[in-house]
């Protein structure tokens, strides 16, 4: 599984659109880059999944360069509630989803007023 | 959407007892279902994977005598902590492998809502 770095932690304020890159260079041809928000005490929840390119949905976007090294998670206009733990992770899911996941350190985002 | 049903939310127990916990996929089945520990402001650790019908493959430097994984059905997963301590008190999540094709992705997995657990 390829290894992801993020930086450990962000800062926001409301309303702000907040950009948390994600760096995998040894991330395979058949992988893809998921991302997962936890909230304190509960199970990490799915964001957004992307394979190159952009990748859009009703909570945030996913930036894939062509190189795929790298991959940028977008979440417009943060308000307090985004206050959480982003994963970046890189797998393949091709053999029908059972490859287990390794989560990095994650990424801190806190959002204030 | 998918969901993974864990139970129970949280629990305190007495050094020396075990505590169950069990996780399940209420609309899909699961094959294989994965047991995560967390401590405090640090990541997910794996702990085992869980199969149905065989044996639970664990993590290196995981006790498989102190943590009994049993998957007897395509819809739940237990993991048992044998005789507790309070090092053992810790978070612990599960999830399953969801395809969300019906989403437009390739694969996801969906987790549970995670137990803490409290040995005291």
């Amino acid at each position: 599984l390829a290894k992801t770095t993020q930086p450990i932690s962000m800062d926001s304020y409301e309303g702000q659109e907040v950009n948390i890159t994600c760096s995998h260079n040894n991330i395979a041809t058949n992988d893809y880059i998921t991302w997962y928000q936890q909230f304190p005490s509960q199970g990490p929840r799915f964001i957004i999944q992307g394979y190159k390119t952009k990748v859009t949905n009703e909570v945030a976007s996913l930036f894939i360069p062509a190189d795929r090294k790298s991959s940028t998670l977008s979440l417009p206009r943060v308000s307090l509630s985004d206050t959480a733990v982003y994963y970046c992770l890189v797998g393949d899911g091709l053999t029908g989803g059972g490859n287990k996941l390794t989560f990095g350190t994650g990424t801190q985002l806190k959002v204030e007023l | 959407g998918a969901v993974v049903s864990q139970h129970p939310s949280r629990v305190i127990c007495k050094s020396g007892t075990s505590v169950k916990i069990e996780c399940r996929s209420l609309d899909f089945q699961a094959t294989t279902m994965f047991w995560y520990r967390q401590f405090p402001k640090k990541s997910l650790m794996l702990m085992a994977t869980s199969n149905e019908g065989s044996k639970a493959t664990y993590e290196q430097g995981v006790e498989k005598d102190k943590f009994l994984i049993n998957h007897a059905s395509l819809t739940l997963s237990t993991l048992t902590v044998t005789s507790a301590h309070p090092e053992d008190s810790s978070f612990y999540i599960c999830s399953a492998p969801d395809h969300l094709q019906d989403r437009g992705y390739n694969y996801g997995y969906t987790f549970g809502s995670g137990t803490r657990l409290t040995v005291v």
